[in-house]
């Protein structure tokens, strides 16, 4: 079982709708969870964190955890075409902060 | 405030040489992790270091080093390359210690092994 997985992509959405993703993690103990977007040539920037059980609103993105299932999750609500990007879910393993393990990545493509 | 700084952005090798990428992290920061990322295998943890001391390590061959100095800077090493190296290399810095670290990538060095 991989570390950090993802829904497989791509994923397309119209404008305006709300853009789902998902992640599941192996590692019980896990503290710190985070989702990145890279556009293509890129590097990864932060969209959000989440540490504690339940949403976290930031604007147009609400990440939702639930650690009792190992998952944690990126709504991205009223898409735009920018948001067309490759979006991905890092966890810190163990009782470690700063090994962050990354999953393969979900390719968002937002449809005007 | 200083972003997360990689050089050299490109860089073009034949196999079995070696090469050293740096990586100066954001000022104040002390945590820098390595990342190889492949269209194939996607983002691959390589190391990270604290300290001037190497705190995590990932699944990769004894020919990928690193080391960091006490300004906090970082190089990565690797020797006698494969054509399978070529990959984005990416540089990540975090303030390091316990606590909800978040970290912030540099731009990376794009590595062709021919």
């Amino acid at each position: 079982q991989k570390e950090v997985e993802q829904n497989s992509g791509p994923l397309s959405v119209p404008e305006g709708a709300i853009a789902s993703l998902n992640c599941t993690y192996s590692d019980r103990v896990s503290q710190s969870f985070f989702w990145y977007r890279q556009y293509s040539g890129k590097s990864p920037e932060l969209i959000m964190s989440i540490y504690s059980n339940g949403d976290k609103e930031d604007g147009r993105f609400t990440a939702q955890l639930n650690k009792a299932s190992q998952y944690v999750s990126l709504l991205i609500r009223d898409s735009q075409p920018s948001d067309s990007a490759t979006y991905l879910c890092a966890v810190t393993m163990g009782t470690s902060y700063d090994k962050v393990i990354f999953g393969p990545g979900t390719s968002l493509s937002v449809i005007p | 405030k200083a972003g997360v700084t990689q050089t050299p952005r490109y860089l073009i090798k034949t196999r079995g040489q070696q090469v050293t990428l740096s990586c100066s992290p954001i000022s104040g920061h002390r945590s820098v992790s390595w990342y190889q990322q492949t269209p194939g295998q996607g983002l691959q943890f390589l190391f990270e270091y604290f300290s001037e001391t190497q705190r995590n390590k990932g699944n990769f061959p004894g020919r990928f080093s690193g080391r960091q100095f006490s300004n906090s800077r970082s190089e990565m090493n690797v020797s006698t390359l494969e054509l399978g190296d070529s990959a984005l290399y990416l540089c990540a810095s975090s303030w390091g210690g316990q606590g909800q670290n978040i970290q912030y990538f540099g731009a990376g060095t794009r590595l062709s092994v021919l």
